[in-house]
């Protein structure tokens, strides 16, 4: 069974950092792209970043690009997402998602809730 | 970037009859490798997203096949053949053709009148 359990949420102050994992279980995770896509309070879903699967290739949102970082250990099954210079706006439950090859996103995590304090 | 846009972003429907929701996209979704990145997420309340449709037309696993896509090029549709009350809940197209952005749409909310 497929598993993506994040973790590292909380509330921080504003210009503070925090640092989210996404533990992958019950599939291949180092032949898999991987994204982080966030949902603030009653809103929509928001693509955040993605990583190829071996990690040489990232993308990210204009609104988080020079602020959050992501990264993967292939070899603990793990993604992570380095945010720093956090902002009221980044506010959100941030979920990390599967994306196998040849079919686009699919699995999703529970999500983790980012609580940024002005 | 491509901006993808629902309609009705609310819809209240009788228990047993259909449902269809709209997703256009600001661009063609026909991916360089021919294949059209176009997918529907159900989010029930509480919930995670859960894919029930991806390229189009092609339903997940275990997804009832009450569950329909279809389209082409920049216009889209999910259909719900007769809404059951598990039904509930707001849908999501998204579009992985074009990247990045990846891009949702802004979800529509299906309820039961």
């Amino acid at each position: 069974e497929v598993q993506l359990v994040e973790s590292g949420g909380g509330l921080v102050q504003a210009g503070g950092s925090l640092r989210l994992s996404c533990a992958a279980s019950g599939f291949t995770f180092s032949s898999h792209w991987m994204h982080w896509v966030r949902q603030g309070p009653g809103k929509g879903l928001v693509w955040v970043s993605h990583i190829n699967s071996d990690g040489s290739s990232t993308s990210y949102a204009d609104s988080v690009k020079g602020r959050f970082t992501i990264s993967r250990d292939n070899a603990k099954n793990t993604l992570y997402l380095q945010m720093n210079s956090l902002r009221a706006e980044d506010t959100a439950l941030y979920f990390c998602a599967r994306d196998p090859p040849g079919s686009g996103i699919d699995q999703w995590g529970q999500g983790t809730l980012v609580t940024v304090s002005s | 970037d491509v901006v993808m846009t629902q309609s009705p972003l609310s819809l209240p429907v009788t228990l047993g009859q259909p449902a269809s929701i709209s997703c256009r996209s600001s661009q063609s979704l026909v991916s360089s490798d021919g294949d059209t990145y176009l997918n529907w997420f159900q989010q029930r309340p509480g919930q995670s997203p859960r894919r029930l449709i991806y390229k189009v037309s092609n339903r997940e696993s275990g997804v009832p096949d009450r569950f329909s896509g279809s389209g082409s090029g920049t216009d889209f549709t999910l259909k719900i053949s007769r809404v059951e009350a598990e039904d509930v809940g707001v849908y999501y197209c998204m579009q992985g053709s074009l990247w990045p952005p990846w891009t949702f749409g802004q979800g529509t909310k299906v309820e039961i009148k």
